[in-house]
């Protein structure tokens, strides 16, 4: 069965201070991984997609990488505005059609001025 | 604006309701989906849609039913609401096959009582 967690639930940084979430997965064959922000009561808004191990991808003050296992979303000199939730998702390659994406029950990042 | 339009954005419903949330995205995306979001359980798909005039159950798709007439609106119908239905529901849509990250709507806050 394919399964995503995340680390921490929850992380409070000061503005400024670096850190990184973890995603972990099991997946027979991973098609792609996913990030996913997600501000309150808001919908989930796409931040990137990682396909093979060894894979990086940058956008502002956000890096993700990903190795067989898990996932890391690095956040560099965080503002308050990074505060949301993370979430991490995983296709497996034999969904095509994207209909089982399995969902990481995300980590809550507060980033205090 | 190019996206996912929900409505309505919030509701609250009496038990035994008959109750339908609308779904419409001006994006041309062939797939469609409906998420239910629960604190602890994270997003779980309902039922989901390849492309126009094509539907399939997801993981919790009891109690609910979609239909797919055109590319662009994917309604869900809550036939007879139950509290457990009590969640917040997020419409998504990505291309189509292949490793495409979601777009998600804004989300539906619906409270059965």
């Amino acid at each position: 069965e394919d399964q995503v967690t995340q680390s921490p639930e929850a992380l409070r940084l000061q503005e400024g201070e670096s850190s990184s979430l973890n995603c972990s997965y099991t997946v027979s064959g991973l098609r792609g991984l996913f990030w996913y922000r997600q501000d309150p009561g808001k919908g989930p808004e796409f931040l990137f997609t990682l396909y093979s191990a060894g894979e990086e991808k940058e956008k502002e003050r956000l890096k993700a990488t990903l190795t067989k296992k898990e996932s890391f979303l690095h956040i560099t000199a965080p503002k308050p505005e990074d505060s949301a939730t993370y979430l991490c998702a995983v296709q497996a390659k034999r969904d095509n059609y994207g209909q089982n994406f399995v969902f990481g029950p995300g980590t809550r990042l507060s980033v205090l001025p | 604006i190019a996206g996912i339009t929900q409505a309505p954005t919030s509701q609250i419903l009496a038990a035994g309701r008959r109750m339908t949330l609308r779904c419409t995205q001006d994006m041309r995306h062939n797939a469609m989906y409906w998420y239910r979001q629960d604190l602890g359980l994270g997003l779980r798909l309902i039922h989901y849609s390849n492309t126009a005039g094509t539907t399939g159950k997801g993981e919790v798709p009891d109690g609910y039913s979609v239909s797919r007439a055109n590319t662009d609106d994917f309604p869900l119908t809550l036939a007879s609401a139950v509290p457990s239905q009590t969640s917040v529901y997020f419409c998504a849509s990505k291309p189509g096959p292949g490793t495409y990250g979601y777009t998600f709507g804004s989300g539906t806050r619906l409270t059965v009582v």
